[in-house]
Parts: structure tokens; C-alpha cells; sequence
């Protein structure tokens, strides 16, 4: 596809509940990018690829937390034992060396 | 200490104003710099690349101060449609890092 693309864009899940969100980088683009995103708030870093090696994973927070990628390409974050704090919107972004980088539309998280 | 700092807002300006904002990085080597838009429920956009000489895109305006490691957007006869968040970004070479945004609402 022409852009970063997600899935699912949204998803509702009972707590304690395991979920996993993808995405599909743009072709070629080595380095990938999650964030959250709580309602109203900033983004809040939690992961960073290059290539498949995670040089920077400073921001998840918690073992709950994890993320893969798989090459240069399709990454997923999961997320274990989901609690509502987990309730979010969770981006993802890719880019080519040091140019733009471009965000996927989201993935909107609903713990219940 | 953060990467990247901007001040949250909000900012509240009336139609036809001029506002601007900064944002500090601590990374003295940082190479590039953008400041990008996000709308309302919307994932973040480019909306301006800093050059180091500084550059103009209409009434937006993006300057980079290597010295005191700030960039800044000033944004001119502001437009009601200009209401979002405009968050900073710093790319080290070795990955981005962006502000957490400052929200801006136009007011008619």
C-alpha cells in the first residue's frame, strides 16, 4: 500500500484480555515508531525498530508490553492482561533515513 | 530530561492573530527538524521541514536556532481552520523524537 497501514483500527476487548495490533509499514522505510495516545493527551513513546532490532524500547510500560517486527516490515505490539489504563489510541509511524515519517491512522484500544 | 519539550497550550488566539511557538531539544547533534500538525482524532501530518536558514510556507514560518537548540513556528493571520495541535520533531540521525504538541484554538 501506499501509506502505513493498521489493524485493527478499532478494537474493544475485556480486561484482561490479551490483544495484538499490527502494522504494515510503508515499503522500504527501516525505522518503526509506536505510540499511545490517551484521549486529549500527547504522545507517548514506547518503541522504536530499526530493521527488526529494537535499539530503544524505553517506553513501554510495563512487561505487559510488548512489540516484534519482523524484518523491515509488518511490526505488532501486544499487549497482556489488557487493564482499562490500556485504553488508548495506538500509532504507528515509519521512515527512510532521515526523512518524514509517516503515521498510520491508528489503532483505537477500548478496554472494558 | 526529555528529548524533545514544548509548552502544551493551550493557546487561545483570536482569528487574524499571530501566534507562535517553540520547542527545545537536548540533543546538540540532532540533524533535522519538522513540526507537524495533528487534527482532532487524526494521526499526525507533516506539515513543514526547519531548514537551518529558515523557511516560509505562506503565512507559517519554521526557524531553527542550533545555539540554543530551539526551533519555532510562527504562524501568521490565523485562520480558523489553523485550530490542532502542532507538535515539534527531532530526528538525531539515529531516530525521531517528537514534543508532546501544543494545542492552538482559533476563536472567531
Amino acid at each position: 500500500g501506499a501509506g502505513v497501514s493498521q489493524s485493527p483500527s478499532n478494537k474493544v476487548t475485556e480486561k484482561g484480555k490479551d490483544v495484538e495490533l499490527r502494522c504494515d509499514p510503508i515499503s522500504g522505510h527501516t525505522a518503526l515508531y509506536w505510540y499511545r495516545q490517551r484521549l486529549g493527551q500527547g504522545l507517548e513513546f514506547l518503541i522504536y525498530f530499526q530493521g527488526n532490532s529494537a535499539p530503544d524500547k524505553s517506553g513501554l510500560p510495563s512487561d505487559r508490553f510488548s512489540a516484534e517486527r519482523t524484518g523491515e516490515s509488518v511490526s505488532t505490539l501486544t499487549i497482556q492482561r489488557t487493564q482499562q489504563e490500556d485504553s488508548a489510541v495506538y500509532l504507528c509511524a515509519s521512515s527512510w533515513l532521515n526523512t518524514e515519517a509517516f503515521f498510520g491512522q491508528g489503532t483505537r484500544l477500548t478496554v472494558v | 530530561r526529555k528529548e524533545v519539550e514544548q509548552d502544551p497550550g493551550p493557546f487561545n488566539v483570536p482569528e487574524g492573530a499571530t501566534v507562535a511557538f517553540n520547542c527545545t531539544y537536548s540533543n546538540s547533534a540532532s540533524q533535522s527538524f519538522f513540526w507537524y500538525r495533528q487534527d482532532c482524532r487524526k494521526e499526525p501530518k507533516l506539515l513543514m521541514s526547519v531548514y537551518s536558514s529558515g523557511n516560509e510556507d505562506g503565512r507559517f514560518t519554521a526557524q531553527l536556532n542550533r545555539a540554543s537548540q530551539y526551533i519555532s513556528l510562527l504562524i501568521r493571520d490565523s485562520k480558523l481552520s489553523d485550530s490542532a495541535t502542532y507538535l515539534c520533531v527531532v530526528d538525531t540521525g539515529n531516530q525521531f523524537y517528537f514534543g508532546t504538541g501544543t494545542s492552538l484554538t482559533v476563536i472567531p
